[in-house]
């Protein structure tokens, strides 16, 4: 089964360039989440969909973040411009129901260095 | 508030000895509850879950208990291998649904 796809795997850019992550989530969820986490905070939820509907963004730190979700098999994370303070690994997850009673199954990340 | 914390960030155990790794939470109204494996490199993987009516579940070398009277959760792995070195992490829902993460506990085994 395929699981949920990320790319990048690693984006290393100069800050005030644009940065655009990308993830396919598991055919057939209807929750999309993209998390961001770094060693000092740990994993943290940006913002999640349902049904390719933003739901909850209020974990987005500040209007350089963006994230859309134009259909169900695809959504993406932008930062536009990017800071050094944004070098993290970021997540994607999908999964059935908001949190309630089913797993978010994640991808493998995408390491992003601002320099 | 809400908060998910773990009894210790590191865990050193033998190979083949069982490891126990816990996690303490403090809304009472959670009624779900996650444990995820983070590999270097990797996403956190989905290893089992328990829902508050239960205490117990087991499944491949791997059990959870829920003691839902002091807020606490453990993760049992039977005969620990090299390869379950990772961190581990608790999550549970919280009162808006969504899932809120423990600090994870990275546990290493010494061959």
């Amino acid at each position: 089964d395929a699981g949920v796809i990320q790319s990048p795997r690693h984006e290393v850019t100069e800050m005030g360039q644009e940065v655009t992550l990308r993830c396919k989530p598991i055919s057939g969820h209807d929750y999309l989440f993209w998390y961001r986490q770094t060693m000092m905070r740990g994993l943290e939820l940006l913002i999640y969909f349902n049904n390719n509907v933003p739901i909850d963004d209020s974990g987005m730190p500040e209007d350089r973040f963006s994230a859309k979700m134009p259909n169900a098999s695809f959504s993406t994370l932008k930062i536009q411009p990017s800071e050094p303070r944004d070098s993290a690994v970021y997540f994607c997850a999908s999964s059935l129901a908001s949190g309630r009673n089913q797993p978010q199954h994640f991808g493998d990340g995408t390491r992003l260095s601002i320099l | 508030g809400e908060s998910v914390g773990l009894h210790l960030p590191t865990l050193s155990v033998q190979e083949g000895d069982n490891s126990i790794i816990n996690c303490a939470y403090s809304n009472s109204a959670s009624d779900y509850f996650i444990w995820y494996k983070q590999e270097s490199g990797k996403g956190p993987q989905f290893i089992i879950d328990i829902r508050s009516n239960m205490d117990k579940r087991q499944g491949q070398r791997v059990t959870v208990l829920l003691n839902k009277t002091v807020k606490h959760l453990s993760l049992q792995i039977a005969a620990t291998q090299p390869g379950d070195s990772a961190v581990y992490f608790c999550a549970l829902n919280g009162n808006t649904g969504k899932l809120i993460f423990g600090q994870g506990t990275t546990l290493q085994v010494k061959p």
